[in-house]
């Protein structure tokens, strides 16, 4: 079976663009979660969706971010305009239900120039 | 606000000695997974534990949890070097909500 999968893998972009991380989840799984991972801060949740609804995006650091979750195989994170300070991994996870096992897509890593 | 702390953060030990990782929350939950993440690799789901006393073992990985202490512990038996990774635990909040994830456990398995 297919696990999540994330696209891209790696995106470098310069400072001020816009950038779309993507994600297609596990089929049947009711929840999404997009998380940022990195040294400083380690892993933080920024938003999650629970059939398709967005349930809590209180994690979302700033207007820039938005995500969206148009079916329910498919979601979007978006970053405009995009900053240095940005630069992480960025993991997308899907699960049965809100607190099942999560399933962990291989990340994006993104770095702003 | 749920609150989950691991000790130790880092922990370097040798081949063949055991170590127990610590998770502890500051609600109650009858909820618990154990995540294992290699350099650079995704997160992957080694345990889910849901009640007290459920303990669940796989290799040299041992999880067990005490709801009334709030509590979880990851025990590792005859460390070998392919277990250095980083383990995160994670915890229910409430019923059927998100889980809330521990900062994370850095293992070192040194030869």
């Amino acid at each position: 079976d297919a696990g999540v999968i994330q696209s891209p893998r790696h995106e470098v972009t310069e400072m001020g663009q816009e950038v779309t991380l993507r994600c297609k989840p596990i089929s049947g799984h009711n929840s999404l979660f997009w998380y940022r991972q990195t040294m400083m801060r380690g892993l933080e949740l920024l938003i999650y969706f629970n059939n398709n609804v967005p349930i809590d995006d209180s994690g979302m650091p700033e207007d820039r971010f938005s995500a969206k979750m148009p079916n329910a195989s498919f979601s979007t994170l978006k970053i405009q305009p995009s900053e240095p300070r940005d630069s992480a991994v960025y993991f997308c996870a899907s699960s049965l239900w809100v607190s099942g096992t999560q399933h962990f897509g291989d990340g994006t890593r993104l770095s702003i120039l | 606000e749920l609150k989950v702390e691991q000790n130790p953060l880092f922990l370097s030990m040798q081949e063949g000695k055991n170590y127990t990782i610590y998770c502890n929350y500051s609600t109650t939950s009858d909820r618990l997974y154990w995540y294992r993440q290699d350099p650079g690799k995704s997160l992957e789901s080694l345990f889910v534990l849901l009640s007290n006393g459920a303990v669940k073992q796989e290799g040299r990985l041992m999880a067990s949890l005490d709801t009334k202490a709030r509590l979880s512990t990851l025990h590792i038996t005859a460390a070998v070097h392919d277990l250095s990774a980083t383990y995160f635990c994670a915890v229910e909040e409430t019923s059927g909500s998100r889980l809330t994830f521990g900062e994370g456990t850095q293992l070192t398995v040194n030869p």
